[in-house]
């Protein structure tokens, strides 16, 4: 199982569609769990953390399922600035260091 | 906002010569990173350095890689003898803490 699995998309949705993506994690010790979005040819930019009780920012809504080890990004209202790949990442720590794990990433592409 | 600046933007070199990829860090960040993305894969962590030294490297980062902080501003990135399957996207990023990362806006380098 890889470490970090997304499914690659792409998701075609309309303006104004709710979109939802998973991610799952292999590794249970994992600790900290983030949503990056990149732009094409751009760096990742951090979207948000994602909490184990769940947190909202705007119309994004980030969800952390430790039992199935999967998290989760939901898009309300999507707008078409939402189009870009939201990377999935996992902090995972070893001995002493704390290191990201990468998903692939998923591509949105929201359509007027 | 504080940001990690990258330079070059964009590097080419010919097979077999070295570069030196420069970053520098935020300035009150005290762990570094560099991860490289080839194109249409997934970001890969290269290797972290705090406190003057290395302290992580992935099995990406061999001994045709280094890495210095040769001042108190500087994040340099050497690859000794490029290959062509070193082009890439290379990200710098810092993080005060271990956690909350802020990556630059990268440096690609297209080896020929």
């Amino acid at each position: 199982r890889k470490e970090v699995e997304q499914d690659p998309g792409p998701f075609n949705v309309p303006e104004g569609a709710t979109v939802a993506f998973n991610c799952t994690y292999s590794n249970s010790a994992s600790q900290s769990f983030f949503w990056y979005r990149q732009d094409c040819r751009k760096e990742p930019k951090l979207l948000m953390s994602v909490y184990s009780s769940g947190n909202e920012d705007g119309r994004f809504t980030a969800q952390l399922n430790r039992a199935s080890q999967y998290i989760s990004l939901l898009i309300r209202d999507s707008k078409l600035s939402d189009s870009a790949t939201y990377l999935c990442v996992v902090i995972a720590n070893a001995g002493n260091n704390r290191k990201l794990i990468w998903g692939l990433g998923t591509s949105l592409a929201v359509n007027p | 906002e504080p940001e990690v600046t990258q330079t070059p933007s964009h590097q080419v070199t010919q097979m077999g010569q070295e570069v030196i990829l420069r970053c520098v860090p935020i300035s009150n960040h005290l762990y570094f990173y560099w991860y490289r993305q080839i194109l249409g894969q997934k970001v890969e962590f290269l290797v972290s350095f705090y406190n003057n030294e290395i302290s992580e490297k992935s099995e990406i980062f061999d001994d045709q890689f280094s890495v210095e902080r040769p001042d108190g501003s500087n994040f340099t990135l050497k690859i000794r003898s490029t290959k062509l399957e070193d082009s890439a996207m290379y990200f710098c990023a810092s993080s005060p803490r271990g956690s909350g990362y802020t990556f630059g806006s990268g440096t690609r380098l297209t080896v020929v």
